[in-house]
């Protein structure tokens, strides 16, 4: 089964711009899968933040945005707010039609 | 609005079996695609298993061959039947749910807590 590998962290001060990649293969994400994104607070179930490559729930808010290139992925936070303190997951599908997480991004605001 | 409860974990012994269910409400499990993803302590997220709408079957290999997915259609719950348990099995266990196949999962349980161990 496929394997989503994401940085372990990334940090960024108020107002600045992060990038969280997600880097797949050819059975994943360059087969053509959707691509989501997760952020989790602490003590709490993973909430959708981006779904296929990139369109945002309602209310989420437009700083947050998603990009595809071949077998990656990535996640850009614009404005960065003390808020998005958050744990980050990438999640596709790959030809076996199984699910995959990627291993989660720690973002810090400095 | 959509609920999904889960229920059935606790401390079970290393070879144990334990089955968790996931009552929802607002949805209807049987049309929706649902999914069981585990997050070990202080882990990420690992997907474990899901059931397409159609009804075909999938898991990670990390559980292949002692875990099963399944739907109780009446009680409109999921459950996930767990044997040959192992240490590394303790996790956080949540229901999560998506409105069609590989949709993005809008719906998720609180969790449910499985420890393995003796």
């Amino acid at each position: 089964q496929s394997v989503l590998t994401q940085p372990p962290s990334v940090s960024g001060a108020p107002g600045q711009r992060v990038t969280i990649s997600c880097t797949g293969s050819s059975s994943d994400i360059g087969a053509g899968f959707d691509v989501h994104w997760y952020q989790q607070l602490p003590g709490t179930a993973p909430k959708v933040l981006i779904y296929g490559f990139n369109n945002r729930p309602s209310g989420v808010p437009d700083r947050f945005s998603g990009s595809k290139s071949g077998t990656s992925a990535s996640l850009a936070i614009t404005g960065l707010q003390a808020e998005d303190e958050a744990d980050y997951y990438c999640q596709s599908y790959d030809t076996s039609l199984s699910a995959v997480f990627g291993g989660g991004t720690k973002l810090t605001v400095l | 609005e959509v609920q999904l409860v889960e229920s059935g974990g606790g401390l079970i012994q290393p070879g144990g079996s334990l089955r968790l269910s996931c009552a929802a409400s607002g949805l209807t499990v049987s049309h929706s695609f649902m999914n069981w993803v585990r997050q070990a302590p202080g882990k990420g997220l690992e997907w474990v298993s899901l059931v397409y709408t159609a009804g075909s079957r999938y898991y990670a290999d990390s559980v292949k061959g002692r875990f099963t997915i399944s739907r109780d259609n009446g009680k409109n719950t999921l459950t996930l039947q767990m044997d040959s348990l192992r240490a590394e099995d303790t996790a956080l266990y949540y229901c999560a749910g998506g409105d069609y196949d590989r949709a993005p999962l809008d719906y998720w349980g609180q969790g449910i807590l499985v420890t393995v161990s003796s």
